[in-house]
């Protein structure tokens, strides 16, 4: 069965250090991956995604994750993290393909120090 | 453009009573998701709508749940009666379609409290 791991409940770097927040995936063909960010009585708001090709996708607020296959892994990277990155990160498998039906993990909380 | 708007923002009931929440999606958007949120959870997708149709609602516990996507553009989402264990966040979803390059915009979400 398709599923997402996030090994870090919590996590909290000072600002202007980087930053990367892991996840695992699990799922039998080739994964739709999805990085969301969940800031405080907000919505999901989709920071990035990898459907196919390169391996290195760019998103939104200087965010990037990288797809490794071998590795089951898809770690979402900052090299500067701001004050009002604080918030909940959650990585998501696409089951079926697509936006059909996403699998989250449990998010990782992210905060910052001044 | 305005995003997924979602109401009540929040909910306080008591066990046994129903409840009900609304959905009005992006203009345009054929899809509509149901997703519920547990307290240090990731969302779950409870059901998925293609136009008026419920295509993916396995995961939805239709002895209490139910929900109806009527003239396929607004959502409704009832729980009668509700428990103490639904008490969480509940979201709803549009995007044009289900494809790839079809994204998923989420509103801000309902918290349900059942005391």
């Amino acid at each position: 069965a398709q599923s997402v791991t996030q090994p870090d409940i919590h996590i909290t770097v000072s600002e202007g250090a980087s930053l990367e927040l892991r996840c695992n995936y699990s799922y039998g063909a080739t994964p739709y991956l999805f990085w969301y960010v969940q800031s405080p009585g907000q919505g999901l708001q989709l920071l990035l995604k990898y459907f196919s090709g390169d391996t290195l996708v760019q998103g939104i607020k200087g965010f990037e994750a990288e797809f490794k296959r071998s590795q089951s892994s898809f770690n979402l990277r900052k090299p500067s993290v701001h004050w009002s990155d604080a918030a909940e990160y959650f990585c998501a498998v696409g089951a079926f393909g697509g936006y059909n039906k996403l699998i989250f993990g449990a998010g990782t909380r992210l905060a910052v120090h001044p | 453009e305005a995003g997924v708007v979602q109401s009540p923002r929040y909910k306080i009931i008591e066990k046994k009573q129903p409840v009900a929440f609304w959905c009005n999606p992006i203009s345009g958007h054929n899809t509509l998701y149901w997703y519920l949120q547990n307290l240090g959870q990731g969302p779950e997708l409870l059901i998925r709508y293609e136009n008026e149709e419920a295509v993916d609602d396995s995961q939805l516990p239709k002895d209490r749940f139910s929900a109806e996507r009527l003239k396929g553009v607004d959502s409704t989402l009832k729980i009668q009666p509700a428990e103490l264990g639904d008490s969480a966040v509940y979201l709803c979803a549009s995007s044009r379609g289900t494809g790839a390059q079809d994204e998923a915009f989420f509103g801000q979400g309902t918290r349900l409290t059942v005391v």
